[in-house]
C-alpha cells in the first residue's frame, strides 16, 4: 500500500537554526515526490518535484533531497516567515496522490 | 492570471442540507481533484476526473457526489448523507503528461 510518513510532526527553531524535515515513503513506480507549503487556512503552494533517488532541488532557503525510501527537507538559516506546515507527497503509477500528515515549522524571532 | 479558484472560501450549512462547493480553472489542466483536510490528518481523496464526463471515487467518497460538465470545472456536493462534513475542503488540479498539481485556497465548511 502507498503512503507517506513526515517527522516530526512539529519544530521549533530559532531564526538562523538550520535543520531537516523527514519524509519517508513507500510506493508502487514512483512517478514524482512533492514538497508543499502550506499556510494556516491556504491551500497547499506547490515546492518542488523530486523524480528520481540522487534528485536535490533548492529554492532560496530550502533544498530538497531524495533517496529510494525517504526524502528530505533542508531549512538553512530560516526565517520567520518560513514557519508554515511542509507537506510531502507521493504519484506512483496510479493516478493517485498519497499525502502526509504534515511538519508544522515555527520559527521563532 | 492562471489558478485554481474555489469559491466560497467560508461557508455554513445547516444539518440535512446539500451544498455545493465550487472548482474553477484556468490552466487548461484535464485533471481535477477534490480532497478532505481535518486536523491532525493527511489530505484525503474524495473524487478525481481525468477527463469530461468522467470521475472516480477516491477514499472517502459516501455522502460526497461530483460533476464534471466542463475541463474548467469540478463542483462537489456535500449531500446530507455525509455525517461529518465539517472540515477544510481543497480542490487540485493537474496535468495528464506532468506528475505535480496544484492547489485552490480552500473552501472551509461548517455544520451549524
Amino acid at each position: 500500500e502507498d503512503q507517506v510518513t513526515q517527522s516530526p510532526e512539529a519544530l521549533r527553531l530559532q531564526e538562523g537554526e538550520s535543520s531537516s524535515l523527514n519524509c519517508s515513503y513507500t510506493v508502487s513506480g514512483l512517478r514524482g515526490l512533492f514538497w508543499y507549503r502550506q499556510d494556516p487556512g491556504k491551500g497547499p503552494e506547490f515546492l518542488f518535484t523530486l523524480y528520481s533517488a540522487g534528485e536535490e532541488k533548492e529554492k532560496e532557503r530550502l533544498k530538497a533531497t531524495l533517496t529510494k525510501k525517504e526524502s528530505f527537507l533542508h531549512i538553512t538559516a530560516p526565517k520567520p516567515e518560513d514557519s508554515a506546515t511542509y507537506l510531502c507527497a507521493v504519484r506512483g503509477t496510479g493516478n493517485q496522490f498519497y499525502f502526509g500528515t504534515g511538519t508544522s515549522l515555527t520559527v521563532i524571532p | 492570471d492562471g489558478g485554481i479558484t474555489q469559491s466560497p472560501k467560508y461557508l455554513f450549512r445547516k444539518e440535512g442540507q446539500n451544498v455545493t462547493l465550487s472548482c474553477e480553472q484556468n490552466l487548461n489542466h484535464d485533471a481535477m481533484y477534490w480532497y478532505r483536510q481535518d486536523p491532525g490528518q493527511g489530505l484525503r481523496l474524495i473524487y478525481y476526473s481525468q477527463i469530461v464526463n468522467d470521475f472516480q471515487k477516491g477514499d472517502i467518497a459516501e455522502g460526497y457526489s461530483v460533476s464534471r460538465e466542463k475541463k474548467e470545472s469540478f463542483p462537489l456536493t456535500v449531500t446530507s448523507a455525509q455525517k461529518n462534513p465539517t472540515a477544510f475542503y481543497l480542490c487540485a488540479s493537474s496535468h495528464l503528461g506532468t506528475v505535480e498539481a496544484f492547489f485552490g485556497q480552500g473552501t472551509r465548511l461548517t455544520v451549524v
